[in-house]
Parts: structure tokens; sequence; C-alpha cells
């Protein structure tokens, strides 16, 4: 299995903060890579797929980056809404594997 | 606007079988990938498997086997079969559309 590196475990950040999440991988997945935000209570949403492509009506102050083994999700002005859970996600090979999550909350 | 809603029992005592099912509305079931994730409480997200719209599946083998997936295009549903759980299968169990389009969950917990 791809193992998946995310990295910071937790964050604590201010609203209009811009902050950055890593994920690195045990293999090269060239670009398939999913983001997702997950409000407590609620189903996972996606942010960005491909690495770096914005899921429509997704706001623009999120984007990605990487490729190959090292991927990061920016936010570059953290709203109040942006304070949540975030997961990484490989679908390169089988099984699909999950970053162990972000957890950003306000400082 | 695709939806997706899980379905199932609540409740479901050790070493038998979790049936859940996802209705979908809006869209048709085919030409998609269907995947089921899970969430233990508190815990992050493990992705069980998909199928495809055509019956094609893949799975995780961490579930050794337990796990079944079938497609019923007449009703519009997904379905998805986990025998001989234990205690470590409690969790929320999402389906989802190609990873786009989530349903909001269904809690499982495996107790006698």
């Amino acid at each position: 299995d791809i193992q998946m590196t995310q990295s910071p475990s937790s964050l604590s950040a201010s609203v209009g903060d811009r902050v950055t999440i890593t994920c690195r991988t045990s293999q090269d997945i060239t670009n398939d890579l999913d983001w997702f935000q997950q409000i407590p209570g609620k189903a996972p949403k996606r942010l960005i797929h491909s690495a770096s492509i914005l899921q429509s009506e997704v706001p623009s102050r999120f984007s990605g980056s990487g490729s190959g083994t090292e991927f990061t999700l920016t936010i570059s002005s953290l709203q109040p809404e942006d304070f949540a859970t975030y997961y990484c996600l490989q679908h390169r090979t089988f099984p699909y594997t999950f970053g162990q999550g972000t957890k950003l909350d306000i400082k | 606007q695709v939806q997706l809603q899980e379905s199932g029992p609540g409740l479901v005592k050790p070493s038998e079988t979790l049936s859940l099912t996802c209705t979908v509305s809006g869209d048709s079931i085919s030409p998609y990938y269907w995947n089921w994730i899970r969430q233990p409480p508190g815990k992050g997200l493990e992705w069980i498997g998909y199928i495809f719209s055509t019956g094609k599946t893949n799975y995780n083998p961490s579930l050794r086997g337990r796990v079944t997936f079938s497609v019923d295009t007449s009703k519009n549903q997904v379905s998805l079969e986990l025998t001989s759980v234990t205690a470590a299968d409690t969790a929320v169990y999402f389906c989802t559309r190609e990873l786009q389009y989530w349903g909001p969950g269904t809690l499982v917990t495996v107790s006698s």
C-alpha cells in the first residue's frame, strides 16, 4: 500500500492567515491526489482533484500543488468557515489511501 | 443535482452481516464509479472499495474478503455487505460518486 504522511496533524491559525498542509507519499503517484475538507458531523467535501484542479464552486483561496511524492494544499486567507479537518487521498494505486488528517482550528 | 442517501441498520451484532444501501437521486447510476468509505468515531477516513455501474469492483484487501458491493440499476441503488463484523467495523459509512458527490453517511455500531 502507498503510505501517506500528512503534516501537520493539527494547526492553529487566525482568520486571514495563510496556511499550508503537506502530504507526502511513499511512491510516485504523479498527480493522482485529491484534497478534502471535513466539518464535524458532515461528509467530506472535495476541494481539489488531480493535485491542483479546483473543484467547481470551491473558493479560489484554496489551491493545490505538487506532483510525484510531495503535495501541498494552501489556503491563502483563512475564513471562519475554513476551520475543519483536511485530508489528502491518493488514487493512483489500489487500495486508495488517505492521509491521517490535519485539524485546523482557531488560534 | 445528484443526491446520495445511505440507509441500513444502525446496530449490528458481532459476527453478523452489515448491509447498507445507497440510493441515488437526480441522476443515473451509470456510468459512474461508486466508492464506499468509512470513518470510525473520532478517527480518519478509510477507503473500502468501489463498484462501477457495470459491476466491476475493487476492494481494500484490509477487509480480507469480507466485503461485497452490488448495483441495482433499476432501483438506482448501490449496496454494501460486510460479513463477520466486529467492534472494529463500527464507523460512519459513506457512499460517494467518484469522490465528488457524497451521501451524509450513516453510523453503524457493532455491539451485542
